[in-house]
C-alpha cells in the first residue's frame, strides 16, 4: 500500500543547530512530496515540495531532495532558530485513476529549538 | 486574497446540540476538503468535493455531514457527536483535485 514513515520525535536542538528529519515513503505510481509544518494551535502550512524524482523543494532555509533509489525526501536545514518550532509532516501525493487525488500524512515529528 | 479560514476557531458541544463548521476561501479553488486532526496525530481525509460535488467520503459517520453550497464555501454540520469526536477540524483547497493544498488554521472541537 501507499504510506510515509517518519522519524520519531520529539526533536530537540539548540539554536542554529543542523537539522534532519528523516521520511521515507511507499508508494505505487509517481507521488509528489510535501512537506508541511504546523506551529502550535494553528493548522498546516505548506513548507516546500518537489513532483519528480532528483528535484529539490526549498523554502525558508529548509531542503528536502526527491530521491527515488531510496525513496526518501529527509527534510534539512543548516541552521535552526527558536521559531522554528512546530510539528513536520512529510506527505505524498497520488493521482488515482477513480478518486482524484490521494493525500497520505506522515505521523509528524515534533521539533523543538532551543536559545 | 490567499489564506482559507475557518469559524469558529473554537467550539464546545454537548452531545445533543447541532453545530456548523465553516470554511471559505476565494482563490477560485475548485477542490475542498475536510480533514480531522487528533492530537499528536497527522490529519485524516474526512471529505473532499470537486465543482462542489461530494468526490471522496472516507467512511465517516453519518453525525458529520458536509455541505458545499458554492465554489467558495464548505460546511460541516455536527449533529449528535460523540465525546471522541473532539479534535482539530481542519479545511483545505486546491486549484483542482490533483493541485496541491492549502489549509486553514482550523476550528478546535470540543465534545462534552
Amino acid at each position: 500500500g501507499n504510506s510515509v514513515t517518519q522519524m520519531e520525535g520529539p526533536v530537540t536542538l539548540s539554536e542554529e543547530a543542523f537539522l534532519t528529519i528523516n521520511c521515507t515513503y511507499t508508494a505505487t505510481g509517481y507521488p509528489s512530496l510535501f512537506w508541511y509544518v504546523q506551529y502550535p494551535g494553528e493548522g498546516l502550512q505548506l513548507l516546500l515540495k518537489a513532483t519528480k524524482a532528483d528535484d529539490k523543494g526549498s523554502n525558508k532555509g529548509f531542503e528536502a531532495t526527491y530521491r527515488k533509489e531510496t525513496t526518501s525526501f529527509h527534510l534539512e536545514k543548516g541552521s535552526v532558530q527558536v521559531s522554528d518550532s512546530a510539528v513536520y509532516f512529510c506527505a505524498l501525493r497520488l493521482a488515482l485513476s477513480n478518486t482524484g487525488n490521494q493525500f497520505y500524512f506522515g505521523t509528524g515529528t515534533s521539533l523543538t529549538v532551543i536559545p | 486574497d490567499t489564506e482559507v479560514t475557518q469559524t469558529p476557531k473554537h467550539l464546545v458541544m454537548g452531545m445533543t446540540n447541532k453545530k456548523s463548521l465553516k470554511c471559505e476561501q476565494h482563490m477560485g479553488h475548485r477542490a475542498m476538503y475536510w480533514y480531522k486532526q487528533k492530537a499528536k496525530k497527522p490529519p485524516e481525509l474526512m471529505f473532499v468535493y470537486s465543482y462542489e460535488k461530494l468526490s471522496i467520503n472516507e467512511s465517516v459517520p453519518s453525525r458529520f455531514s458536509p455541505e458545499c453550497p458554492n465554489s467558495s464555501l464548505l460546511n460541516l454540520h455536527l449533529h449528535a457527536l460523540q465525546p471522541e469526536d473532539s479534535a482539530l477540524y481542519l479545511c483545505a483547497s486546491s486549484q483542482q483535485i490533483d493541485y496541491e493544498q492549502f489549509f486553514g488554521p482550523g476550528t478546535r472541537l470540543t465534545v462534552l
